[in-house]
């Protein structure tokens, strides 16, 4: 069965300090990855995915970034955090094709202060 | 402009009775929808989905309804049980080109099942 993984569970930055938050999924291959970013209250918002090894589509400008070195590896990183980045990051995975059901991992809860 | 849109931000339903959970959506490519459930720090748990070519979908106390000339589907939960307790987010499926099908959620409605 497939697993997907996400570390840290918790984060704690300071404003200007580099963000690098990665995610794992095992028991699949070629998955088409995805990062999400759920703001207190609100609904997900996609921030980027991916449907092979170097290929990254961001879907909201802003100074996050994302990398896709390995099949099963998304990386999301940051050079210098802001106070709006705060917030509770999800990374996703889906097969290449329909049908195209997206499973989340446990979560990233960044706090920026 | 927001593509899904779930209506109701809470909900509160008496344990053994039908919740029922509604969304809305205004892309007509919308082709498979979905629902989830999330608990708080956690990562949302898929639930149950529906193609467009059908108009319901059962697994066990979930039931998806889509009326597609609506642009709208309903999750009901019966009974429902207070482990139910959650936030449900609808999402819909489209083709966004180059092998990708991306999720649009809606903002999720928190059910509160009351024993």
């Amino acid at each position: 069965s497939q697993t997907i993984h996400q570390w840290p569970a918790t984060l704690v930055q300071p404003v200007g300090s580099p963000l690098s938050l990665e995610c794992t999924v095992e028991g699949t291959s070629n998955p088409n990855l995805y990062w999400y970013r759920q703001a207190a209250g609100r609904g997900l918002q996609l921030l980027f995915y991916s449907v092979g090894i170097g290929q990254i589509s961001s879907e909201v400008p802003q100074n996050l970034s994302a990398s896709r070195p390995q099949d099963r590896q998304f990386i999301l990183s940051s050079k210098k955090l802001l106070l709006s980045d705060s917030g509770f990051y999800l990374c996703a995975w889906s097969a290449g094709a329909p049908p195209v059901t997206q499973y989340f991992g446990p979560g990233t809860r960044l706090l920026v202060l | 402009d927001q593509q899904v849109k779930q209506n109701s931000p809470s909900l509160s339903v008496q344990e053994g009775r039908i919740s029922i959970l509604n969304c809305d959506y205004t892309n007509s490519m919308f082709d498979y929808f979905l629902w989830y459930k999330k608990y708080p720090a956690e990562g949302p748990t898929f639930l149950i989905s529906i193609s467009s070519i059908k108009d319901k979908n059962e697994d066990g106390r979930f039931t998806v309804f889509l009326n597609k000339s609506a642009k709208h589907l309903s999750l009901h939960i019966v009974p429902s049980q207070p482990g139910d307790s959650a936030v449900y987010f609808c999402a819909a499926s489209a083709y966004s080109g180059a092998g990708s099908y991306q999720l649009t959620f809606g903002k999720g409605t928190k059910l509160s099942v009351i024993p």
